[in-house]
């Protein structure tokens, strides 16, 4: 499809196991942003890609969280030795351009439960 | 830093019922003023948006200001459906400041026939 995509849709998984969410954005987007969604919360930034340049990590909670972005299109956040905590959707969007030039197009997230 | 404030919800009203959700922001600069709409099922997705002082977004029947004196952006329709339930998102970007777009917690809005 045309829109960002995401995997898996939803995931269940048990304390301190490591989990990998994917992100296949809009392609020709050079932006890419995750975001974490708790129940009853905003939208929390962990991370922005903006095409070759270095990431902007400032949003990741702890060492625990990782994220990539493979030939300036998927990207992977990673979540190692996850807690219950950790437990929230999880979204990714894309852009043309870099941030504040115009709309985010988000995927529909995945659900990740920490049992 | 960068914020937004916006109405708690859950808001519930009734078909052809005049709508507002008040949203404030604190930002140094000039920032981007953006709503996002979350229907059931569905990803976010943009509503409108304004980029400077002034500017009025609109789209679907719904619109936004951009009131920087009163550093708000409130968002309203005249009268609602059944189909616009959905929860709606304040949310402002600035690039002065960084990458983020800042959000708010989000107004869940269900319409009743």
């Amino acid at each position: 499809g045309a829109g960002v995509s995401q995997s898996p849709s939803n995931k269940v998984t048990e304390k301190g196991k490591d989990v990998e969410l994917r992100c296949d954005p809009i392609s020709g987007h050079t932006a890419l942003y995750w975001y974490r969604q708790s129940l009853g919360q905003g939208l929390e930034f962990l991370i922005y890609f903006q095409g070759n340049s270095a990431p902007d990590k400032s949003g990741l909670p702890s060492d625990r969280f990782s994220a990539e972005r493979t030939g300036g299109s998927v990207s992977t956040l990673t979540i190692q030795r996850t807690q219950q905590e950790d437990s929230a959707v999880y979204l990714c969007a894309s852009s043309l351009g870099p941030a504040g030039t115009g709309e985010l197009f988000f995927g529909e997230g995945s659900r990740l439960t920490v049992l | 830093g960068d914020s937004v404030t916006q109405m708690e919800g859950p808001v519930t009203l009734s078909e052809e019922a005049f709508l507002t959700i008040n949203c404030t922001y604190t930002a140094t600069g000039y920032p981007s003023l953006f709503w996002y709409v979350q229907y059931p099922g569905e990803g976010l997705q943009l509503l409108l948006k304004a980029t400077k002082a002034d500017d009025k977004g609109s789209n679907k029947g719904f619109e936004a200001t951009y009131r920087k004196e009163t550093t708000s952006f409130h968002l309203e329709k005249g009268s609602v459906q059944v189909s616009d339930s959905a929860v709606y998102f304040c949310a402002l970007s600035n690039t002065d400041t960084g990458n983020q777009f800042y959000f708010g917690t989000g107004t869940s809005l269900t319409v009743i026939p």
